[in-house]
């Protein structure tokens, strides 16, 4: 099992542009969660989503940011017009069920750089 | 309001000193609280939870409800225990967890 796979590992947009984050999760998990790491700062949680389904999107910033787990493929993150302050490293976990009880396991994250 | 805390953004130790990484949280209800560590270049990994009342690598951490505390303690540390370290809570009934900022811990020969 090669555990949550994330891609790209380094990203680099300008201001403006679109980002696209993938996230495969670990074989037969099929809960995907995204979080988001300034710097200096830990982790913070951005969304929630089972397989076609966001379940908790309350850390998601309105405008911009979206996110889907399609039946088929990777989860995607999608950040839209990125500004400075989206400059960031965001980690993917994934678990194999709902639930604090069930082990969440990281993906390497992706680091997005806007210039 | 929920939160974690971890005052201390470095801990140096000598190899076979005591360690104590200090974690306070803030959450009105029974949160389950986990430690998470980073090893350089390595992913981020659960360490323990409260709930398993486990020791892992030679680490334990208590829940004090009183205190509002999870510290996590080793009484000799290892050179392989330098890392990163987060501490988190999950509330009952969700799914997502709440990290603090970390503390790097530096074990020198």
């Amino acid at each position: 099992n090669a555990g949550v796979m994330q891609n790209p590992r380094h990203l680099v947009r300008r201001r403006g542009q679109e980002a696209r984050l993938r996230c495969s999760p670990m074989k037969g998990h099929s809960h995907v969660y995204w979080y988001r790491q300034l710097p200096e700062e830990g982790l913070k949680f951005m969304v929630y989503l089972q397989k076609e389904n966001i379940i908790d999107e309350s850390g998601m910033p309105k405008e911009r940011f979206s996110a889907e787990f399609p039946k088929e493929g990777p989860s995607i993150l999608r950040i839209q017009q990125v500004v400075r302050g989206d400059s960031a490293a965001y980690f993917c976990a994934s678990s194999p069920s709902s639930g604090s009880r069930y082990e969440q396991y990281f993906g390497p994250g992706t680091r997005l750089t806007v210039t | 309001a929920q939160r974690v805390t971890q005052p201390e953004k470095l801990l140096s130790v000598f190899k076979g000193a005591p360690v104590e990484l200090k974690c306070n949280y803030s959450y009105s209800g029974s949160p389950e609280l986990f430690w998470y560590v980073q090893y350089s270049r390595q992913r981020l990994q659960l360490l323990l939870r409260h709930i398993s009342r486990e020791s892992i690598k030679g680490f334990t951490a208590d829940l004090n409800k009183g205190e509002t505390s999870f510290h996590l303690k080793k009484p000799f540390a290892q050179e392989e225990d330098s890392a990163m370290y987060y501490c988190a809570l999950s509330g009952l009934g969700t799914d997502k967890l709440i990290f603090g900022t970390g503390t790097r811990l530096q074990v020198f020969p």
